[in-house]
Order: structure tokens, then C-alpha cells, then sequence
């Protein structure tokens, strides 16, 4: 079935420690997207990508980072620069350019801080 | 920046009955993208009903319709024959321009009473 997977399902990050999150799908979608989940909250942006080997920042890039080397894959890592990373962390694909597709989410991973 | 507003941080309804979520939203935009999506306590995303703004004719899927009112920029979720399933918390989502990003409200929580 096709779908997207991410993986960890939980993680766990020490002080000072880059983690990274892995989003794979195999929907055949060109875009892909990170959001970030706080308690009570809506998700917010983080990065997106519309294309292999291109990404644009999202509203809360600052501390993390991504590739996008395979269509299939878009994993983002969480730096020692972002000082509060527990959070809830969604992974999503589209097909590129047709705003009325929706955007199709992976199951989370949750990271906390030991 | 395009922003969406739920007013309702939670919301109650007897099974079998109807209940309506509101959602208001703020864009400059004549073409965009209105989407609900309902979070159950899996933290899955799940689609629920999308609205093209060029659409006059409100969307409809099975007992969920919406009232889209483009003038006053509204996008209410009316759920029919409430059933225990539906409880969940549920995101306005707005999508428009290059990278179609989705902008969520910040949610509101569903609970469905025996």
C-alpha cells in the first residue's frame, strides 16, 4: 500500500546532540513538507521541498535542517541550535502543483529532550 | 501573512446530533484552498473535506458539509449524525500559492457524548 512512513516513532535527544527524523514515501509525490506539533497547538511549517534538490524554509526553520536527495526521502534533522525541540513532528506529501490535492501525513515521531 | 482563527478550543455533542465548527481565516487572495482535517487521539492526520474558493457550491462528504462564505471569509465544519468515532480534534487549514503550504488553526477539540 502506498503510504508515508517516519521513523523513529519516538526519539530521544540529548543536550548538545543532532538528531535526525526519516520521512519516506512511496506516493509517487513530488512535495514534501515538515511540520511541528506543540501540545495544544496547530502545526506549524518548517521546511518544504517541491522538487529533488530544492527546499525553501518554512515559518520556524531556525535550528534545523534538510535534504532532499531522493524524491522518496526527506528527512530533517534537528541541530543543537533549536533550543526546545519536544514537540511532535509530521511529515507530508502532495503532488507538486495542484493546490487541490491534499496534503497526505505520516504517522509522527515524537522527540523529547533526556 | 495568510492566518486562520478557530474560536471554539472545545466543543461538545450528544451522539446523533449536529454540531458546527467554526473557522475564519485572512488572506488577500481570490484563489485558494480550504481543507478540515481531524486529528484522533492516534495523532494521525486525516482528511475530512476540502473547499476550492472558486466554488460557489458548499463541499459535502457523507454526514461532514461545510459553509463556505467567501465574503466574509468562513469555512465552517457542520458534522451530521455525530458518532463516537468523530471525536477527535479537527484543523481549519488554508492552502494557496507557490509550494501549496498548508496554514492551520490551532484546533479544536471534539467531544462526542453517549
Amino acid at each position: 500500500d502506498g503510504g508515508i512512513t517516519q521513523s523513529p516513532k519516538y526519539l530521544f535527544r540529548k543536550e548538545g546532540q543532532n538528531v535526525t527524523l526519516s520521512c519516506e514515501q512511496n506516493l509517487n509525490h513530488d512535495a514534501m513538507y515538515w511540520y511541528r506539533q506543540d501540545p495544544g497547538q496547530g502545526l506549524r511549517l518548517i521546511y518544504y521541498s517541491q522538487i529533488v534538490n530544492d527546499f525553501q524554509k518554512g515559518d520556524i526553520a531556525e535550528g534545523y535542517s534538510v535534504s532532499r536527495e531522493k524524491k522518496e526521502s526527506f528527512p530533517l534533522t534537528v541541530t543543537s541550535a533549536q533550543k526546545n525541540p519536544t514537540a511532535f513532528y509530521l511529515c507530508a506529501s502532495k503532488t507538486a502543483g495542484r493546490s487541490n490535492q491534499p496534503q497526505h501525513f505520516g504517522d509522527g515521531t515524537r522527540l523529547s529532550i533526556l | 501573512a495568510q492566518t486562520v482563527t478557530q474560536s471554539q478550543p472545545e466543543m461538545s455533542v450528544q451522539e446523533a446530533e449536529t454540531v458546527t465548527l467554526s473557522c475564519t481565516y485572512d488572506t488577500s487572495e481570490s484563489d485558494y484552498y480550504l481543507f478540515w482535517y481531524k486529528q484522533p487521539p492516534s495523532r494521525q492526520m486525516i482528511l475530512v473535506i476540502r473547499q476550492e474558493a472558486y466554488k460557489q457550491q458548499n463541499a459535502t462528504e457523507n454526514r461532514f458539509s461545510v459553509n463556505f462564505q467567501k465574503a466574509a471569509k468562513s469555512f465552517s465544519l457542520k458534522i451530521s449524525d455525530s458518532q463516537l468515532g468523530d471525536a477527535a480534534m479537527y484543523f481549519c487549514a488554508y492552502s494557496e500559492g507557490y509550494g501549496n503550504k498548508l496554514v492551520f488553526g490551532a484546533g479544536t477539540i471534539l467531544r462526542v457524548k453517549s
